[in-house]
Formats: C-alpha cells, sequence, structure tokens
C-alpha cells in the first residue's frame, strides 16, 4: 500500500502565484490533515476533514483554502503565495473514530519555496 | 497551538546507549502519542498511550505517562544508529477532528 501520497515533493513559486498540494490516501480513512511545518516551530494544522464533504480550519488557515474532493483525495491551494508561506507542507490521515485513539499516517511532504 | 514541549531539544549518545526524551503537555488527554521524523520524510507513529495507562512498551521503545504532572517519557534502548531522527510528542485535539497538537521536537543523534 502506498499509504499517503503527497504532489508535487518540491515546488518553487513566485510571490502572488497559486498552485495546489495534492494529497491521496488508499486506506479508507475518513479524517485527513494539512499540517506546515517550520524550523523549531513543531507542526501547525491548517486545515482539516473530519469526513468525506466536511473542512474546517486549524490554527494557521489564512492564505489557504481546501477541497476534500472524495474520500481518498484532500487538496491544499494558495492563491495568492506569499514568502511566509514558504514550509513544508505533511498532509495526514486516519480513521477518525474513537475519540483520536488512532494514529496518523504521513506523506513524505511538499517542499514549497516562495521566492 | 503547542500542546507538548519536549525536552531537551537536541540528544547525543553512542550505540548501546539509552536515550531518554521527555514531554509535557497542557490540557487533559485521552491519549499521548510519539512519532519519529528521520530526515526530509514525513512523520511515523511510534506508540500511543492512553490516559489510564501508566507504560507500554513496543520492542525497544518504553512510554511512560504520568497524567498528574502532565507529562510522558520515551526511552529507546540500546540506541542504534538508525535510530537518528527527530522525535515529537502529541496529543489529540477533540475541537479540530482529533487533529494533533504537536511538540516542537527532540533531534536524537546515535553515532557509531
Amino acid at each position: 500500500n502506498a499509504g499517503v501520497t503527497q504532489t508535487p515533493k518540491f515546488q518553487v513559486l513566485k510571490t502572488g502565484q497559486s498552485m495546489t498540494l495534492q494529497c491521496a490516501q488508499d486506506m479508507n480513512h475518513n479524517s485527513m490533515y494539512w499540517y506546515r511545518q517550520d524550523p523549531g516551530m513543531g507542526l501547525r494544522l491548517i486545515y482539516y476533514s473530519a469526513s468525506e464533504g466536511t473542512t474546517d480550519k486549524g490554527e494557521v488557515p489564512n492564505g489557504y483554502n481546501v477541497s476534500r474532493l472524495n474520500k481518498r483525495e484532500f487538496s491544499l491551494r494558495l492563491e495568492s503565495a506569499a514568502p511566509s508561506q514558504t514550509s513544508v507542507y505533511f498532509c495526514a490521515s486516519s480513521e477518525g473514530a474513537g475519540f483520536g485513539n488512532q494514529p496518523q499516517h504521513f506523506g513524505d511532504g511538499t517542499r514549497l519555496s516562495i521566492l | 497551538s503547542q500542546q507538548g514541549e519536549e525536552d531537551p531539544q537536541a540528544l547525543s549518545i553512542q550505540e548501546g546507549e539509552n536515550a531518554t526524551m521527555n514531554c509535557s503537555y497542557k490540557t487533559s488527554i485521552n491519549n499521548l502519542q510519539w512519532y519519529r521524523q528521520n530526515s526530509g520524510r514525513g512523520l511515523v507513529h511510534l506508540i500511543l498511550i492512553r490516559s489510564n495507562e501508566r507504560e507500554k512498551h513496543s520492542g525497544r521503545l518504553r512510554v511512560t505517562l504520568d497524567t498528574s504532572k502532565k507529562s510522558s517519557s520515551l526511552l529507546i534502548t540500546a540506541s542504534r544508529a538508525a535510530d537518528t531522527a527527530s522525535y515529537f510528542c502529541a496529543t489529540a485535539n477533540p475541537n479540530s477532528g482529533y487533529a494533533l497538537n504537536f511538540g516542537k521536537g527532540t533531534s536524537l543523534l546515535v553515532t557509531p
């Protein structure tokens, strides 16, 4: 099984450009998440989708939008990229039931640089 | 928000030694999880300990949880060079679909 697949792995954008980060999971998980990881900051939640058809803001949603396209896919869009969005972006999924007593499965990340 | 905080920030040991990392958290929890991140890779789940458990083992990993002190520790016994990675503790936030709140991590270096 591939688990959680993120594309692209690397991307360089100019300020003001837009792009979509793709994420797909093959574990039939209900919940999916987007985090960003910055040096010295740990991981912070951008958006999450507790189940197919729902999305909600996390801790740092400004400048981002998401789409839960179906149960497998959860995309993250930067409409007008800013240098502050330079980061490593991780998608994760979990079964989503049982009061958080399940592990999350992570992709290998997208390394995004905004010039 | 940063729920967990790991200590130390960095740890350097030799192969065969034990490595201990500590984590403190702020609010009540259902469980606490530990993850490993190798350089340039995603996070990998190591172990989950529930709030009614005090200790849990998985291979060379031993995790303890003290809910009265809001703290946890991860012990890796007989460390190997392949254990070199960053280690994070995390708690699930029921207000955000059980998304994880992570600490800043402990960077472990195991030298041969």
